[in-house]
């Protein structure tokens, strides 16, 4: 069963303008979500993190929100660039800090 | 710094061959550590993770299966592998020590089974 979905495979969006990657959990317990973005033949890299103590963490160009109460993340990157273009997961996990569940990915890709 | 080294980058077997895919971490002591696989079009599947020496736990039945022999090092196996096997491996780590903490990631081992 997924407990971490996203259900977009993929997105496009002009350069310069907002892409905004969506995720929803199903796992009421997971309390520290992150955000990946994978080259292909790469591994994931790590973008950025959110404790569910927090509703927002920005990080230069990206934004992580968190609404807990709807179980939803989403990844905000203005303005998008070209180099931007890769695959994105979304990942959870419990505050036993072992495990984590990633969704399947969304393929973003930014048109010059 | 930390670095995960994992190989090798390609991998062409036939059906019912053995299988080893090996992970070493460097800069870290007493990781946590991972195998998962992207199977074409598929998310990241756990595989194995294992939080200490000799300590293994499993996500899914399998004919893979894993060890720990060393602090920082984490082997993928099998003895007879099957076309399904075919798929993106990923090795990764995290930190053993406290929680939320992110993995990291290797660079990957494309099997392909003929």
């Amino acid at each position: 069963d997924q407990q971490v979905k996203q259900n977009s495979p993929s997105l496009s969006v002009q350069e310069g303008r907002i892409s905004i990657l969506n995720c929803d959990y199903t796992n009421s317990m997971f309390d520290y979500f992150l955000w990946y973005k994978k080259y292909p033949a790469e591994g994931p890299t790590f973008l950025i993190s959110i404790s569910s103590i927090k509703d927002k963490n920005e990080d230069g160009r990206f934004t992580v929100f968190l609404n807990k109460s709807a179980k939803h993340l989403s990844l905000h990157i203005v303005p998008s660039q070209p180099g931007d273009s890769a695959v994105y997961f979304c990942a959870a996990s419990l505050n036993t800090g072992n495990q984590f569940y990633f969704g399947t990915g969304t393929s973003l890709t930014v048109i010059p | 710094s930390q670095t995960i080294h994992q190989w090798p980058a390609t991998l062409v077997q036939p059906v019912g061959s053995p299988l080893s895919l090996e992970c070493t971490v460097e800069g870290t002591s007493n990781p946590n550590l991972y195998w998962y696989r992207q199977a074409a079009g598929r998310g990241l599947q756990l595989l194995f993770y294992s939080v200490g020496i000799g300590q293994i736990s499993s996500e899914v039945p399998q004919n893979l299966s894993a060890s720990r022999p060393q602090d920082r090092q984490f082997i993928l196996s099998s003895k007879k592998l099957l076309l399904s096997d075919s798929g993106f491996y990923l090795c990764a780590w995290s930190g053993g020590a406290g929680f939320n903490q992110p993995q990291h990631f290797g660079d990957g081992t494309r099997l392909s089974i003929l």
